[in-house]
């Protein structure tokens, strides 16, 4: 089956400075992914997605960036900003055999330093 | 902005006692699922569920576990006979098409 993880489990980052958040995957086969926030007491929030056809795509202040080559992503936020302080998962599915169930990672906790 | 929403925020129960986790979906999702997470872990898929029929299941959704869309607007997920290793958060999620899946704020699930 597949798993996702990520590197790093905590993140400190200055206010206005950029943050990166990355994570790798194990099936090759993944074809879409998707990053959430998930702030304490709250159900994921959805950020930004990406599909395999892609390697970088842009948000509000987000960048997903995707590298089949190693099977990594990554969540770049821009100007980091104390609400932007939250649990972070990439996750990633398989439509191939009509599947749509996400499999997460276990999260990178984002703290902002004011 | 359209949003799931599940009731109720926690549920406290005791072991071996029956459990039906509320959700309504965004209004014009086709596709619903059921999540959960044990306090620390990462979030697991429980169940997907598409046209009136269960699409998808995990090892985790046995035979305790099921789920229903008993109208056009509500989604549970029932549990028969609650175990103490089934604490933990619940989260409902919705999406149209199947990709962009939204989540609810979840249901703290407390088995004593």
């Amino acid at each position: 089956g597949e798993s996702v993880g990520l590197h790093l489990p905590t993140l400190s980052v200055q206010e206005g400075d950029n943050s990166i958040i990355n994570c790798a995957y194990s099936n090759s086969a993944s074809d879409y992914f998707i990053w959430y926030k998930q702030e304490s007491g709250k159900g994921p929030q959805f950020i930004i997605d990406i599909r395999s056809n892609m390697d970088k795509r842009q948000g509000q202040r987000v960048t997903v960036l995707l590298n089949k080559t190693v099977k990594h992503l990554s969540l770049q936020i821009a100007a980091t900003q104390p609400g932007d302080s939250a649990v972070y998962f990439c996750a990633g599915s398989y439509s191939g055999a009509g599947s749509y169930q996400l499999t997460f990672g276990k999260g990178t906790k984002l703290s902002v330093i004011p | 902005e359209p949003e799931v929403t599940q009731t109720p925020s926690h549920q406290v129960t005791q072991m071996g006692q029956e459990v039906i986790l509320r959700c309504v979906p965004i209004s014009n999702h086709l596709y619903f699922y059921w999540y959960r997470q044990i306090l620390g872990q990462k979030v697991e898929f429980l169940v997907s569920f598409y046209n009136n029929e269960i699409s998808e299941k995990s090892e985790i959704f046995d035979d305790q576990f099921s789920v229903e869309r008993p109208d056009g607007s509500n989604f549970t997920l029932k549990i028969r006979s609650t175990k103490l290793e089934d604490s933990a958060m619940y989260f409902c999620a919705s999406s149209y098409p199947a990709y962009e899946q939204y989540f609810g704020p979840g249901t703290r699930l407390t088995v004593t």
